[in-house]
């Protein structure tokens, strides 16, 4: 059972906005910045949104984070193919001596 | 251009213990953090803990408390991680990253692990 809560999967069609929430508590979202990372399939994880909506150099502006008490989505506009990938959220959490925590992940499928 | 390069593939059998270790290069070594991700044949993301690779400091996941182990060596830029007492259900590929304070996240990975525990 995963500290942060996403939804098990999504679609959208090429070309599409498609949006990936994520619940989390007073310890975690609620007090820290979250991050998100795409995962290709067969790949490790790549950073694609730090500090609730910021993007590395190099992540398109197709991609957009955002943050609301202790809940965080992301944004993909423009859907397209290559977007197909597990996505997660990750937050510092408070509790337990401090650690970070994962969403279970997102299984985005484009239709 | 920065890169973590890490070991490659191990099988163990129940009760061993695995090292897995993370050659960094591209950056300052002791300037950043490394944590240590896990992830269970199609699961999501386990966080196992993290080193400073400044001063030693070590912070582990509860669940993990007692079986593993984060070490850096500062002379050959490479961090550590050792599962002791090894279970089926350790057999995950592992990830280290490198951990941006700045940013409060993982910016950098490693390829990746797979630990194969198995009688």
């Amino acid at each position: 059972q995963s500290v942060l809560t996403q939804p098990p999967s999504a679609s959208g069609t090429p070309g599409q906005r498609v949006t990936i929430s994520c619940s989390g508590s007073s310890s975690n979202i609620g007090s820290n910045t979250v991050n998100w990372y795409q995962q290709l399939p067969g790949t490790a994880p790549k950073l694609l949104i730090y500090s609730n909506n910021q993007r590395p150099s190099g992540v398109p502006d197709r991609f957009s984070g955002s943050k609301s008490g202790t809940s965080a989505s992301l944004a993909i506009s423009g859907l397209q193919s290559e977007d197909e990938a597990d996505y997660y959220c990750a937050a510092w959490d408070d509790s337990l001596n401090g650690r970070w925590v994962f969403g279970g992940g997102t299984k985005l499928t484009v239709l | 251009q920065v890169q973590l390069v890490q070991s490659g593939a191990e099988v163990k059998k129940p009760g061993a213990s695995v090292k897995v270790s993370c050659k960094a290069s591209g950056y300052t070594f002791t300037s950043y953090g490394i944590s240590w991700v896990r992830q269970a044949p199609g699961q999501g993301l386990e966080w196992m803990g993290w080193i400073s690779a400044y001063n030693g400091n070590t912070n582990y996941a509860q669940k993990l408390q007692g079986r593993v182990t984060m070490t850096t060596d500062t002379s050959t830029s490479t961090a550590y991680m050792e599962l002791r007492s090894l279970r089926s259900d350790d057999t995950a590929v592992y990830y280290c990253a490198r951990i941006n304070s700045g940013y409060d996240s993982f910016d950098y990975w490693g390829q990746g692990t797979l630990v194969t525990v198995s009688s």
